[in-house]
This record gives C-alpha cells, sequence and structure tokens, in this order.
C-alpha cells in the first residue's frame, strides 16, 4: 500500500505556456499532499502545502499564482506551473500522507520539467 | 537556517566499507524519516523512528535515533554499489506537521 502515482513523468514545454502535473495517491485517501521541488543532488525544497478542499499554503519565497495548486478530491493534487519560463526548469516531486497524525511521506516518482 | 543538519554531503567508498551519515539539530523532533532517492526518481521510505534511543535494523542498514529525538544515525554495513543513492533524512516537529529535509547525503559506493 501507500503508492504515489505522479504524472507526466516528464515535460519539455515551451516559455510561456501552462503546464500541469497530477499527483494521485492510488490506495488510500491523502488529507494533505506537498509539492517540491528538487535540483541536481540536492536536498528537497518544499513549496507548499496541499490540504483537500481548502487552499494551499505556500511557502516563502514561493509565488502563489505562479504556481498554481489544486486538492480537489482526497486523491488528487495539481500543480500548475503558469507562464513557464526556463529558470522553472526543475524536478518536482509530490508526496501524500494518509492521516494528519502520521507524519510518514510517500512519494511519487518525480516529474522532470523542462522549458524552452 | 538549516534546522536539520546532515552529513556528510558527499561521501564516496569502496564496497565493503562501513559508513554513518548524521543528522542533527537543535530542534526536538516527534519522529524522523530516512529515504533513499536514486536519480530521476521519488525518495523511498526507509524507516520511520519516533522514541528517543530507538533503534531499527533493515538488512545491513542499522538506524538510530537520538534519546533527546534532536539527532539521528544511518549505519550500513559492508556498502555494496546497490547502496549508492541520495540518502535524505526528514523530520517532523509537531504531529502532523510538514516534513524538514535534511541537505542529504550523496553516496558513491565503488565496486
Amino acid at each position: 500500500g501507500a503508492v504515489v502515482s505522479q504524472h507526466p513523468s516528464w515535460v519539455i514545454c515551451k516559455s510561456g505556456t501552462s503546464v500541469k502535473i497530477e499527483c494521485r495517491s492510488l490506495d488510500f485517501q491523502a488529507t494533505t499532499m506537498f509539492w517540491y521541488r528538487q535540483f541536481p543532488k540536492q536536498s528537497l525544497m518544499l513549496m507548499a502545502t496541499s490540504n483537500e478542499g481548502s487552499k494551499a499554503t505556500y511557502e516563502q519565497g514561493v509565488e502563489k499564482d505562479k504556481f498554481l495548486i489544486n486538492h480537489a478530491s482526497l486523491t488528487l493534487s495539481t500543480l500548475t506551473v503558469t507562464s513557464a519560463h526556463p529558470e522553472d526548469s526543475s524536478f518536482y516531486i509530490c508526496s501524500a500522507r494518509r492521516d494528519s497524525e502520521n507524519t510518514e511521506a510517500f512519494f511519487g516518482q518525480g516529474t522532470r520539467l523542462t522549458v524552452v | 537556517t538549516q534546522l536539520l543538519e546532515q552529513s556528510p554531503q558527499f561521501l564516496s567508498i569502496q564496497e565493503g566499507e562501513n559508513l554513518t551519515v548524521y543528522c542533527n539539530s537543535s530542534s526536538v523532533f516527534s519522529s524522523l524519516q530516512w529515504y533513499r532517492q536514486e536519480p530521476g526518481e521519488g525518495p523511498v521510505l526507509l524507516v520511520t523512528v519516533v522514541t528517543g534511543g530507538e533503534v531499527k535494523k533493515l538488512k545491513r542498514l542499522t538506524f538510530q535515533f537520538g534519546d533527546a529525538r534532536k539527532d539521528s544515525s544511518l549505519h550500513i554495513t559492508a556498502a555494496q554499489p546497490g547502496d549508492t543513492g541520495l540518502y535524505l533524512c526528514a523530520g517532523a516537529i509537531n504531529q502532523g506537521g510538514k516534513l524538514i529535509f535534511g541537505q542529504g547525503t550523496e553516496l558513491s559506493v565503488k565496486p
């Protein structure tokens, strides 16, 4: 159990376009999902915390209008990178928790975004 | 300010050697997790420790949570090339709170 699927695994888009990344918990309901960004050989940087049915909580320095997060159901959260630019190219990873009392997080396989 | 200091950040060893990775903080954590990540993939949970002084073993990997729940270590015995990867520690200060990640340790085990 505790499988998190992220789609797509990689995407190439043109500068100025928007890209949507999906994160699904396949065998459990996730009240909370997290979105991270990771640069090569570096640790994960938390971008935002997504709670089902409410607005996401963004970390300091993360533009909420650029990185739109929607958590419409207990098994799906989406991250939309709007008006993407080359500097947005990165590895984006989501994670999900099974319940609010448990701090264990299960991660998706990540999405490699390249903006050209 | 990095709340969870992980060291070393890079480690290159020969097959068969032992190694230890450390995570230290001035904060008390309600729980701490260790993850392993391979290039182009998401982190995979290895273990969760919740009790001060707790020791957990996973084959050749031994995880320890400090008595004060401020630090943790990962010890690998007789490392193998398959152990190569990025090891991450992550802790939550509050139950149900967001995870704070260490900087990661890039381990390379050469045959």
